[in-house]
C-alpha cells in the first residue's frame, strides 16, 4: 500500500539558516512524488514535483528536494529561509495507476527574525 | 488563468440538510478529486475522477457522493450530514502524470460546519 510518512509535526528555523523538511514514502512501482505549501485559509499550492530524471528538483520560490531511492525519501530543502515561507507543508505520493494521491499528515515550518 | 474553483467557502448547517459543494476547473483535466482536512490527519481522499462518467471511492467515502457528468465539473453530495463530517473540503484536478505535469490543481478550500 502507499503511504507518505512525514516525521516532523513542527520544524522551526532562523531566518537565513537553511531548512529541511522530511518526508519518506512507500510505493510499489516508480513512486510520483509531490511537495505543496499551504498558508492560512488558503488552499494547496503546488512547489515541486519528482517524477523522472534528476534527483535533485527544483521548484518555486527557492525550494528544491532531493530524491533518494535506497531511503525512500524525498525531503525538501532550502539554502536560506525566509520569515515568509512559514507554512503548513505536504509530502504527496500519486499511486503508479494514477488514481489515488497520498498525503502527508502535515508539517508546519515556523521560520524566526 | 487556470484555476478550480469551489462554492460555496464557507457553511453552516444542522445535521440531515442535504448540501453540495460545487468543484469546477477550466483547465480541461481528465482526474478530479475530493479531500477533507482535518487537524493532524493531513489531506484523505473521499472520492475520485478519472474521467466523466467514472468515480471510485477514496479512503474516507462514508456519508459522501459525487457524480461526474461534465468533464469540468465534479460536485461533492452530502445527502445526511452529521456534526462528524465538519471539515475543512478541498477539491482538486490534474492531468494525466509526464515529466512535465500530473501535480494536483487545488481550489480555495470549503469550510463546512455542521450542528
Amino acid at each position: 500500500a502507499q503511504s507518505v510518512a512525514q516525521p516532523e509535526d513542527q520544524v522551526n528555523v532562523a531566518e537565513g539558516n537553511p531548512l529541511t523538511v522530511k518526508c519518506t514514502y512507500s510505493v510499489s512501482g516508480n513512486p510520483y512524488l509531490f511537495w505543496y505549501v499551504q498558508y492560512p485559509n488558503r488552499g494547496l499550492q503546488f512547489l515541486l514535483k519528482y517524477i523522472t530524471g534528476d534527483n535533485l528538483v527544483k521548484g518555486s520560490y527557492g525550494f528544491e528536494a532531493e530524491f533518494n531511492k535506497s531511503q525512500t525519501s524525498f525531503h525538501l530543502k532550502k539554502p536560506s529561509a525566509l520569515v515568509s515561507d512559514s507554512a503548513l507543508y505536504f509530502c504527496a505520493v500519486r499511486d503508479t495507476g494514477f488514481n489515488k494521491f497520498y498525503f502527508g499528515s502535515g508539517t508546519k515550518l515556523n521560520v524566526k527574525p | 488563468e487556470a484555476q478550480v474553483t469551489q462554492n460555496p467557502r464557507y457553511l453552516i448547517t444542522v445535521t440531515g440538510k442535504k448540501l453540495t459543494v460545487t468543484c469546477s476547473q477550466n483547465m480541461n483535466h481528465e482526474y478530479m478529486s475530493w479531500y477533507r482536512q482535518d487537524p493532524g490527519l493531513g489531506l484523505r481522499q473521499i472520492y475520485y475522477s478519472m474521467n466523466v462518467e467514472v468515480t471510485d471511492k477514496g479512503d474516507v467515502p462514508e456519508g459522501y457522493k459525487v457524480s461526474r457528468k461534465e468533464k469540468r465539473n465534479f460536485p461533492l453530495i452530502l445527502e445526511s450530514p452529521s456534526p462528524n463530517q465538519t471539515s475543512l473540503y478541498f477539491c482538486a484536478s490534474s492531468s494525466k502524470p509526464s515529466p512535465g505535469r500530473g501535480e494536483l490543481f487545488f481550489g480555495e478550500g470549503s469550510r463546512l460546519t455542521v450542528l
